[in-house]
């Protein structure tokens, strides 16, 4: 069954205003990723995050995770009508062997303009 | 650079038809893994190719068969096509060293 489980699973917004996004998961992680999927198109990384690292950012982005809840948040500030998509988290379990991204079943934002 | 491309693009299959999905890459990835999408969901792992030569089942293996046939390339095959087997296949690839996956566009899958 996939770990991760992602709230809210849709999001509608004014463009201009901020999108909050939370993922939660189940066991370690050597780090947790976000995606971004556009209709019918694959996945695109967004940015990552380590298990020891609380908060990083990337431009518009800003993600934390704290390892002792066993979630991790994705804010989209200043909202465009191009952000319109699905967000989903991946976490990078910590195993042994090849690395096995397990997918939330993400959160689908839509931008109003 | 191409990155991780997949044909067809599109394919409708009668219940017990067989078919291979291919997905090719030109970013020098060790890995390469196939996933499923169904409707309002994550995607799920096939299985996966650590590296040429290897294979093993991810969390949803049955019904399909793999062949990592060089480090490029990698095909998914479907023997006899079920409606369950509805969906939307992705193709992942990622450098070793490296966290972040590539995925190719996708093929939508119908089987009637």
């Amino acid at each position: 069954s996939q770990q991760g489980e992602e709230d809210p699973q849709a999001l509608s917004i004014q463009e201009g205003e901020n999108a909050t996004m939370n993922c939660s998961y189940k066991t370690s992680i050597n780090n947790l990723q976000w995606y971004r999927q556009n209709s019918g198109r694959g996945l695109v990384h967004l940015i990552l995050i380590r298990s020891n690292e609380r908060e990083k950012h990337s431009g518009r982005l800003r993600v934390t995770l704290d390892t002792s809840k066993k979630s991790s948040s994705l804010l989209i500030t200043a909202s465009r009508a191009a952000d319109t998509a699905s967000y989903f988290c991946a976490t990078d379990p910590y195993l042994q062997g090849a690395q096995k991204l397990v997918f939330g079943q993400g959160t689908r934002l839509t931008i109003n303009p | 650079n191409a990155g991780v491309t997949q044909t067809p693009k599109f394919q409708v299959l009668k219940t017990g038809q067989s078919m291979t999905l291919q997905c090719a890459q030109d970013m020098n990835h060790n890995s390469m893994y196939w996933y499923r999408q169904d409707p309002g969901m994550g995607l799920r792992l096939i299985y996966y190719s650590a590296s040429e030569g290897t294979t093993d089942k991810g969390e949803v293996p049955n019904g399909y068969n793999v062949s990592r046939l060089n480090k490029r390339e990698f095909s998914l095959r479907l023997e006899s096509a079920a409606p369950s087997q509805t969906s939307v296949y992705f193709c992942g690839g990622r450098s070793s060293g490296l966290e972040t996956q590539y995925f190719g566009p996708g093929t939508r899958l119908l089987v009637l």
